[in-house]
């Protein structure tokens, strides 16, 4: 079994709805990411946590809430879905150690219409 | 702030040829560089790290030197396969922080 999981690894929706991508870990880190990513521009940070209850914002926050339901379970939301969303969405963990690697999941590739 | 810079892609070899990716960083601090693999469909998975100046990460036949002088980290491997094509991200993070910053990602395409 994969050490991070996301669901669903796509989905395609319409504007305005309400869509939640989900993340579950096995690997018992602390840390906790969601990113998007789109063409030429690499890896952006969406929201990161260090434990249940400390939640920050990364650099594009904007239309992305989160909720860390558990140490191992980490959910990104878009309340409102627009299409400039459309992306590829990836959580990722970490220990609370300096300077370790980060651990991906597969991705979410999300459409929306 | 902290960055990393990587060639553009795509780059596109014969099979067996030497490939070299580049990647340079500016950081405060003394940081942590890593490679990334990003294969189709799939997330990035950790190719080699390294911690300090002049450590030298290898796996699976690629390599890289943390070269503090020059603030590089290049990407090499002596025979690349077609199997190699993908997408490879430079990071780095520093000690205290939360933060890995990624560079842009560069496509190799290997041709038979």
């Amino acid at each position: 079994d994969a050490d991070v999981t996301q669901t669903p690894r796509n989905r395609i929706t319409k504007t305005g709805k309400r869509i939640m991508l989900e993340c579950s870990q096995t690997k018992g880190h602390d840390r906790m990411y969601w990113y998007r990513q789109d063409p030429g521009l690499g890896l952006r940070l969406i929201y990161y946590s260090f434990d249940v209850k400390d939640i920050n914002k990364g650099e594009i926050s904007d239309g992305y809430s989160v909720s860390r339901q558990a140490q191992a379970k980490f959910s990104l939301s878009l309340e409102s879905a627009i299409p400039n969303q459309t992306a590829l969405y990836f959580c990722a963990t970490s220990p609370g150690i300096s300077n370790q690697p980060q651990h991906f999941g597969d991705g979410t590739r999300l459409s929306i219409l | 702030g902290n960055s990393v810079t990587q060639m553009e892609g795509p780059v596109t070899l014969s099979e067996e040829a030497f490939l070299t990716i580049n990647c340079t960083y500016t950081a405060t601090g003394y940081p942590s560089l890593f490679w990334y693999v990003q294969y189709p469909g799939e997330g990035l998975q950790l190719l080699l790290k390294a911690t300090k100046a002049d450590d030298k990460g290898s796996n699976k036949g690629f390599e890289a030197t943390y070269r503090k002088e020059t603030t590089s980290f290049h990407l090499e491997k002596g025979s690349v396969q077609v199997s190699d094509s993908a997408v490879y991200f430079c990071a780095l993070t520093t000690s205290g922080t939360y933060k890995y910053i990624f560079g842009t990602g560069t496509r190799l395409k290997v041709l038979a």
